[in-house]
């Protein structure tokens, strides 16, 4: 156990719903970051917070998703309008800024399936 | 662009036998060096990591790696495998004079024959 959760582990739902994934990070660490990662690849980046500001985003991440990281502590992931293209794993991962040491630690991830 | 490329979909090493997992990589800037085991169901581990200094890095269970600048090769090793080692491993890289983003290998599945 990392110590960054995510919720829930698993979603499965309709081709056209939305869907909204948490992640919780290592409590002092102060960036937060989302992949997606499908069967037999890579993570994919998507976005990165730096406490609550959201300094960089993936082409990847289409006006369909949306993140946030409001009070800088927990982040949201939203999909809206899902299509059975984004069934992946999201993955949420964290890591302390400024210290030099770099590493991300990653949640167990969700696993999003779209009928 | 940056990009990390694993040449091996997967490796068979024999328990107790040496393992070598390969990557290499590109980046414009200097090269911050990761590399991840995945276990079914679970999420990334963190194993080690190169920033500076020396070429050989130590990390989590046994594992190491040899930075090459000159191959532009990052190779994970570990002198007697295990049976648990068994599972998927990544390579990833940041370029460390720009952003903050890692880029992954598409991984290589480690098998560990007893």
């Amino acid at each position: 156990d990392t110590g960054v959760s995510q919720d829930p582990r698993h979603k499965i739902t309709k081709r056209g719903q939305n869907v909204t994934f948490r992640c919780d990070p290592i409590s002092e660490h102060n960036r937060l970051y989302w992949y997606r990662q499908t069967l037999g690849q890579g993570p994919e980046f998507l976005t990165y917070f730096q406490n609550e500001a959201q300094l960089e985003k993936s082409r990847l991440l289409s006006d369909r998703f949306s993140a946030e990281r409001p009070k800088g502590s927990f982040s949201t992931l939203e999909i809206q309008r899902t299509e059975q293209g984004d069934s992946a794993m999201y993955l949420c991962a964290s890591s302390l800024g400024g210290t030099g040491t770099y590493e991300q630690y990653f949640g167990p991830g969700t696993r999003l399936t779209v009928t | 662009a940056q990009s990390v490329a694993q040449p091996e979909d997967q490796v068979n090493v024999a328990e107790g036998n040496p393992l070598t997992v390969k990557c290499t990589y590109s980046v414009s800037g200097n090269p911050y060096l990761f590399w991840y085991v995945q276990y079914p169901n679970r999420g990334l581990q963190f194993l080690l990591k190169y920033i500076t200094g020396d070429n050989l890095v130590k990390g989590s269970y046994g594992f190491e790696a040899e930075f090459n600048k000159s191959q532009t090769s990052f190779h994970l090793k570990k002198p007697s495998a295990l049976v648990s080692d068994s599972a998927l491993y990544f390579c990833a890289v940041r370029d460390g004079d720009s952003n903050y983003q890692l880029i992954w290998g598409a991984g290589t599945k480690l098998i560990i024959k007893p």
